[in-house]
């Protein structure tokens, strides 16, 4: 266990609709990214947050965003829902010292279902 | 786009038998790390090798680099039927002055017993 966890496990929206998942960082962890891992290939990442502000973005549309709360808990928003959404969603925290990424630790994952 | 590819995609070895896969990436890198997915869960981090390390070793897990040749090889010794899952390497590429990390599309290991 890494002491991450994310909420819900698992979730069914229709397209169009707007999504929120959580997310709660290993103790003593000051960052959060979040990663969406289609089916059969690797995780991509999606964003990074880091003493509450965005450090990084990949390559998602702005109906994907983020927020991280002082206590480093976070929330990914995805508003106007498209089918290829549909994705195991990750977020993983860790913590950021004067070198780059260091290990990054997973939570379980959210399965969100576009119908 | 991925930034590391796996090779093999897929791989069945026999218990007992030591697995390799391998990783090649296409930037440069600050670190390299292997992490484990078992059946779509979260992934755990295995093992981290930095660029200017070439091996390093982690109880059956053996890592090499070769940033000369943009590659990366995980070696699983003495296979377990535990060690079922899907294998990913990812980087933190060095010119990336958020810290990001780029992951492969990954390895599925199956361990036959």
């Amino acid at each position: 266990e890494t002491g991450v966890t994310q909420s819900p496990t698992h979730l069914i929206k229709t397209r169009g609709q707007q999504v929120t998942l959580r997310c709660s960082s290993q103790s003593g962890h000051n960052t959060v990214s979040w990663y969406q891992q289609a089916l059969g290939q690797g995780p991509q990442f999606i964003f990074q947050y880091y003493r509450e502000e965005e450090n990084g973005r990949g390559n998602f549309p702005p109906r994907f965003s983020g927020l991280q709360f002082p206590n480093y808990s976070s929330e990914l928003n995805v508003n106007a829902l498209e089918l290829d959404d549909s994705a195991l969603y990750l977020c993983a925290s860790s913590l950021m010292g004067v070198s780059s990424q260091e290990t990054q630790y997973f939570g379980p994952g959210t399965r969100l279902l576009v119908l | 786009s991925q930034q590391g590819e796996e090779d093999p995609q897929a791989l069945s070895i026999q218990e007992g038998e030591n697995a390799t896969m391998n990783c090649s990436y296409k930037t440069s890198i600050n670190n390299l790390q292997w992490y484990r997915q078992n059946s779509g869960r979260g992934l755990v981090h295995l093992i981290l090798i930095r660029s200017n390390e070439r091996e390093k070793h982690s109880g059956r897990l053996r890592v090499t680099l070769d940033t000369s040749k943009k590659s990366s090889s995980l070696l699983i010794t003495a296979s377990r039927a535990a060690d079922t899952a899907s294998y990913f390497c990812a980087t933190v590429p060095g010119y990336s002055s958020a810290s990001k990390i780029i992951f492969g599309s990954g390895t599925r290991l199956s361990i036959r017993p």
